[in-house]
């Protein structure tokens, strides 16, 4: 079965840098798209980007343009999103999901990790 | 850039209760909507989407419509298992949710 598994929780001083990472398991790595998608705590769904497994594409939202990257690792088919710059509104649980058809919805989600930006 | 916009932001209803969601964009996005279901301390799930095609697993009481601007989403008999947060998403441009509707039990 589809299973997306990410890194575990982590807590950053403001101004550091954070990389997630996002494991997907029971589909052809290279074959779907990965969104990222974060929400603040009792907030909603902010999307974030998505990168391509196969050819390392990437696409981030203009808000997030300049402080994040994702790229993804084939060798080892996990995708990673780092941020850079932590703010203390950056405190969210990140999610990686799938996109099941190049369509920009999401089938499968990871179970989340969140991030505390605090000093 | 899409605004989507949900209403009511919350609803109590009774378990077996007709429920309905209304989600509206801010432009024509044809029928580029999903709608998720997120359980308290849960990971959101895909439960509809292309605004009415079920996705396999999910109970046939859900139900959406609409397409252009107004969308609805329709839970024919509420569950308990249904209490959750609800968001629609357009994906005609770049993703982007509704706020979310809190559906509790009365």
């Amino acid at each position: 079965q589809v299973q997306l598994v990410q890194s575990g929780p982590e807590v950053k001083k403001p101004g550091a840098s954070v990389k997630v990472s996002c494991k997907p398991s029971g589909y052809t790595f290279t074959d779907n798209l990965i969104h990222w998608v974060r929400q603040a705590p009792g907030q909603g769904l902010e999307w974030m980007g998505w990168v391509n497994p196969n050819t390392g594409g990437t696409n981030l939202a203009e808000k997030f343009q300049g402080r994040v990257t994702m790229t993804r690792d084939t060798s080892t088919s996990a995708a990673y999103l780092e941020m850079t710059w932590l703010r203390y509104d950056d405190t969210a649980m990140y999610y990686c999901a799938r996109d099941p058809r190049g369509w920009y919805f999401f089938d499968y989600w990871g179970q989340g990790t969140l991030v505390t930006v605090s000093s | 850039d899409i605004q989507m916009t949900q209403s009511p932001s919350s609803l109590s209803a009774s378990v077996g209760d007709r429920v309905t969601i209304t989600c509206r964009a801010s432009q024509d996005i044809h029928n580029y909507l999903a709608w998720y279901q997120q359980k308290p301390g849960k990971v959101p799930k895909l439960l509809i989407h292309a605004a009415i095609t079920l996705q396999s697993g999910v109970p046939s009481r859900f139900r959406g419509s609409g397409s252009g601007t107004d969308f609805t989403l329709t839970i024919s008999s509420l569950q308990p298992e249904d209490v959750a947060t609800y968001y629609c998403q357009e994906y005609d441009r770049y993703p982007s949710f509704g706020p979310g509707t809190k559906v509790d039990i009365k």
